[in-house]
């Protein structure tokens, strides 16, 4: 089945410093996977993903992920935090079964500090 | 312009009560779902739509009944509603089945508290 972790419920980080959200996956085949970000009271919202191709991916507000197969991670990250990057960040897997169901991580509160 | 609207934003209702929340996708997507996400944060699809068509059903208690009267619109009923069913409701849309080669956008969340 496929499965998705984030291991740290919480990441804090000082503004202007790189800042790294962890996340592991384990899948049935060619993984598809993805990074939202939560905003308070509002929706998810897409920062990028990882289909095939560069095993590094860019996506929004300078976001980027490494995917390395060998360590089953797709690790978020960002060269110098925002205090405004503060939010509930989700990574997430596609199901194999082509459903278009994604299972999601459990979240990680990323609090950045001034 | 809103992608994905959902209405209400806020619910609070009584156990036992029926409850609809509806849900508009203006981005021309095929494919519509609804999530939940509990008070721990975690989230979980619910259903989703292709088409007009059921594409999951995960174990969801049959007192929740998605509607696709068409493809931009997807609403969710809910039937006697329970303590548990307070969470807050996600719908969201994607062009074709998420997760192959696109990704979803998603609405304002509803809020359901059910007392």
């Amino acid at each position: 089945a496929q499965s998705v972790a984030q291991p740290e419920d919480q990441v804090n980080v000082a503004e202007g410093n790189p800042l790294t959200v962890k996340c592991t996956y384990s899948v049935s085949g060619n993984p598809y996977l993805f990074w939202y970000v939560q905003y308070p009271n509002r929706g998810l919202q897409f920062l990028l993903k990882y289909i095939t191709g560069d095993n590094l991916v860019k996506g929004s507000y300078g976001f980027e992920a490494e995917f390395n197969k060998s360590q089953t991670s797709f690790h978020l990250k960002k060269p110098s935090a925002l205090v405004s990057d503060s939010a509930l960040y989700f990574c997430a897997v596609s199901d194999s079964g082509n459903t278009g169901k994604l299972i999601f991580g459990q979240g990680t509160t990323l609090q950045v500090k001034p | 312009d809103t992608a994905v609207s959902q209405t209400p934003k806020y619910l609070v209702t009584q156990m036992g009560n029926d409850k609809s929340i509806k849900c508009e996708q203006n981005l021309g997507h095929d494919t519509m779902y609804w999530y939940k996400q509990d008070s721990k944060k975690f989230l979980k699809i619910m259903f989703s739509y292709n088409n007009k068509e059921l594409i999951i059903n995960e174990t969801v208690p049959n007192r929740f009944s998605p509607k696709s009267p068409d493809k931009a619109h997807l609403n969710l009923h809910i039937n006697s509603l329970e303590l548990g069913d307070s969470a807050v409701y996600f719908c969201a849309s994607s062009q074709g089945l998420q997760g192959s080669n696109t990704e979803a956008f998603f609405g304002q969340g509803t809020r359901l508290t059910v007392v």
